[in-house]
């Protein structure tokens, strides 16, 4: 079965301060896709990154990274000296063969982050 | 280049009532997407298009939900007999649908806010 799981309801952090967002999944195929997106207040999905099944280099942009691990079905984000404007909810997805040919994104319920001043 | 787009922003209606919302996909993205998430909780996928056949609907709750795309650009999503589960916010994405390997990109639109009291 397809599964994301974000078991971080919420996470509170003072400007600055380094955090790293977990995201698990499950899936029986061997061909997937992770991404992660923010969504701010405004609502609209915002894509950050997307990582293939064959890819398992880590990546860095600027503050953010990202750690793909398949051993663990891991695919963790962390946030690099964090900004008030980091505030948001951060979602975590799998998109895999056993979606058919659509593409369909699967989501974990998301990770919302408090960047307080 | 303009974004997907969707209308109304905002939705109220009665119990028992019928809706229409409406998705914009960015101009040329032949593949689009309807997607529903709840209050803290992830998008749910609903229905796929591609072109203007709905390639998967397996998403849809029940035979109160349909959705169009007749000319393969603008779809709007049709809800019959509403009640007050279905509040949630309704997301559209588009993306191209190039030949595999490639992954096809979706790009989210800002969603209707839909309230049934």
């Amino acid at each position: 079965a397809q599964k994301v799981t974000q078991a971080q309801t919420e996470i509170s952090v003072v400007e600055k301060e380094d955090v790293t967002l977990d995201c698990v999944y499950e899936t029986r195929d061997t061909t997937y896709y992770l991404f992660w997106y923010k969504q701010p207040p405004s609502g609209e999905l915002v894509f950050l990154i997307r990582r293939n099944s064959f890819d398992e280099q880590n990546e860095i942009s600027g503050r953010y990274s990202w750690n793909f691990q398949k051993s663990t079905s891991s695919f963790n984000f962390t946030i690099t000296a964090s900004q008030v404007v980091d505030s948001a909810v951060y979602f975590c997805a799998l998109s895999d063969r056993y979606g058919g040919a659509t593409n369909k994104l699967i989501f974990g319920t998301g990770t919302l982050l408090a960047v307080q001043p | 280049g303009a974004g997907v787009s969707q209308t109304p922003s905002n939705k109220v209606t009665e119990k028992g009532k019928y809706v229409e919302l409406r998705c914009d996909p960015i101009s040329g993205h032949t593949a689009l997407y309807w997607y529903r998430q709840s209050l803290g909780q992830g998008p749910e996928f609903l229905i796929y298009f591609q072109g203007t056949g709905a390639a998967d609907d397996s998403g849809l709750p029940n035979d109160r939900f349909f959705a169009v795309r007749p000319e393969g650009s603008v779809s709007t999503l049709k809800i019959q007999r509403t009640e007050r589960g279905d509040s949630a916010v309704y997301l559209c994405a588009s993306s191209l649908d190039l030949d595999a390997p490639s992954y096809n990109e979706q790009f989210f639109g800002p969603g209707t806010r839909l309230t049934v009291l």
